[in-house]
């Protein structure tokens, strides 16, 4: 149980345009999901916290207008990185939250050409 | 910011017990702490989480300080497959996570 998967695992686009990344609690509803970045040999960074039914939390230094959050359902959460740039390739991964535990999706993988 | 801090390096011969240390001094009385490993290119997997007690289940066990500043995550049998990052984790008032830089766990054959 507890499973949460992404969608797309792997994207390719060109610069300035917008990617949409989905993520799905697939056994459970979550109200509220996460999303982190996570550059290579770094650590994950909290990018965000989505409330379904309402406008998503950002950590400071993240920018609303270019990463747009919607959590429509108790089961789905999207991400959609617009006007992407090369500095926005990275691995993205979401996780959902279910009592006191955070489970986490296998992550996306963007790359801005 | 990640109220935690790790080695960032260790390393574990196979069959033996791994144990890896973590720092929370500024932890608060009600927040929880988090164990997840994080295999490359893959989302952090669950490992454990306690609050005061010790606590122990299939994968591992928490080792909780007294006074709730340290903690030591104990892998009794290590494995190749058990080498990853792992993270300890504060988990904060609004159930949000903040990774800090991990220990990169080797498992030596």
């Amino acid at each position: 149980g507890a499973v949460v998967s992404q969608h797309p695992s792997w994207v390719i686009c060109k610069s300035g345009t917008s990617v949409k990344i989905e993520c799905r609690s697939l056994d459970f509803q979550a109200t509220t999901m996460f999303w982190y970045r996570q550059f290579p040999k770094q650590s994950l960074m909290l990018m965000a916290t989505s409330n379904e039914g309402s406008k998503a939390t950002y950590e400071q230094g993240v920018e609303k207008d270019k990463f747009l959050i919607n959590h429509a359902s108790l089961t789905l959460s999207t991400l959609t990185v617009t006007s992407a740039h090369p500095e926005d390739s990275s691995f993205y991964i979401c996780s959902a939250h279910l009592g006191n535990t955070q489970y986490f999706g296998p992550g996306t993988r963007l790359t801005v050409l | 910011d990640a109220k935690t801090t790790q080695p960032p390096s260790m390393d574990c011969a196979e069959g033996r017990a791994a144990n890896l240390p973590c720092n929370h001094s500024t932890i608060s009385g009600n927040e929880y702490v988090y164990w997840y490993r994080q295999i490359h290119s893959q989302g952090p997997q669950y490992i454990i989480h306690g609050l005061k007690n010790n606590e122990t289940n299939e994968m591992a066990s928490l080792i909780i300080t007294e006074d709730r500043k340290s903690s030591t995550l104990i892998l009794p049998h290590a494995t190749l497959r058990d080498t990853a990052v792992y993270y300890c984790i504060v988990r904060v008032a609004g159930n949000q996570f903040y990774f800090g830089t991990g220990t990169s766990l080797t498992v030596i054959p």
